[in-house]
């Protein structure tokens, strides 16, 4: 099946540093990538579609100038965490849909977790 | 206003036994379900899906039903195996939401040995 690779897959900062974290589809091209974030013993949610080529689309409450998105090929997607605070320590989850076709169905990276010192 | 609701957050149930997660949704427009399978600190995985002009998807030990009025699905794992403890997600999406997945909370499955 298709693969998506998530990178680092943890991460310890100091605050007030940058995170980046990268997203690559392997074996597919991904025209279309979501980040998500998970909170312990909470759900997956959607922070940001990210398109190729174009402008991050953010969901409510999801600040755009902490949370960079940046989607420059057809398999890679990176999330920087501007000025990190211990608040953003978290679970970032990436996944990508196929450029051709779909239901629906998303391919999930390993996940990321960012400890803010 | 959660569209994807899993009321149970966690189920306990004895290796062999049927293993029952239950997910229900408000949005009429939903129109393909999925169930991932997440294991701590790792991406879900993706299980089984079923599209909304069906009622029944099987795969293996896998079965999801689908129940369009009462807007609920369920997934069935039989018989259960201590390998399948894990969180599961159930998902849903529609064409005209570009496809984007709306997540259940999650439901803690422990598969007793």
């Amino acid at each position: 099946g298709a693969v998506v690779s998530q990178h680092p897959s943890r991460v310890i900062c100091k605050s007030g540093t940058s995170v980046k974290i990268e997203c690559r589809s392997l074996d597919f091209q991904a025209t279309t990538m979501f980040w998500y974030r998970q909170f312990p013993k909470q759900s997956l949610m959607l922070m940001a579609t990210s398109n190729e080529g174009s402008k991050a689309t953010y969901e409510q409450g999801v600040e755009k100038d902490k949370f960079l998105i940046n989607h420059a090929s057809l398999t890679l997607s990176t999330l920087t965490v501007t000025s990190a605070h211990p608040e953003d320590s978290s679970f970032y989850i990436c996944s990508a849909r196929e450029a051709s076709g779909y239901t629906g169905e998303l391919f999930f990276g390993e996940g990321s977790r960012l400890t803010v010192l | 206003d959660q569209q994807v609701k899993q009321n149970s957050p966690s189920l306990s149930v004895q290796e062999g036994r049927i293993s029952i997660l239950n997910c229900d949704y408000t949005n009429s427009m939903f129109d393909y379900f999925l169930w991932y399978k997440k294991y701590p600190a790792e991406g879900p995985t993706f299980l089984i899906s079923i599209s909304s002009i069906k009622d029944k998807n099987e795969d293996g030990r896998f079965t999801v039903f689908l129940n369009k009025s009462a807007k609920h699905l369920s997934l069935h794992i039989v018989p259960s195996q201590p390998g399948d403890s894990a969180v599961y997600f159930c998902a849903a999406s529609s064409n005209n939401a570009g496809n984007m997945l709306t997540f259940g909370g999650g439901t803690r499955l422990m598969v007793k040995p």
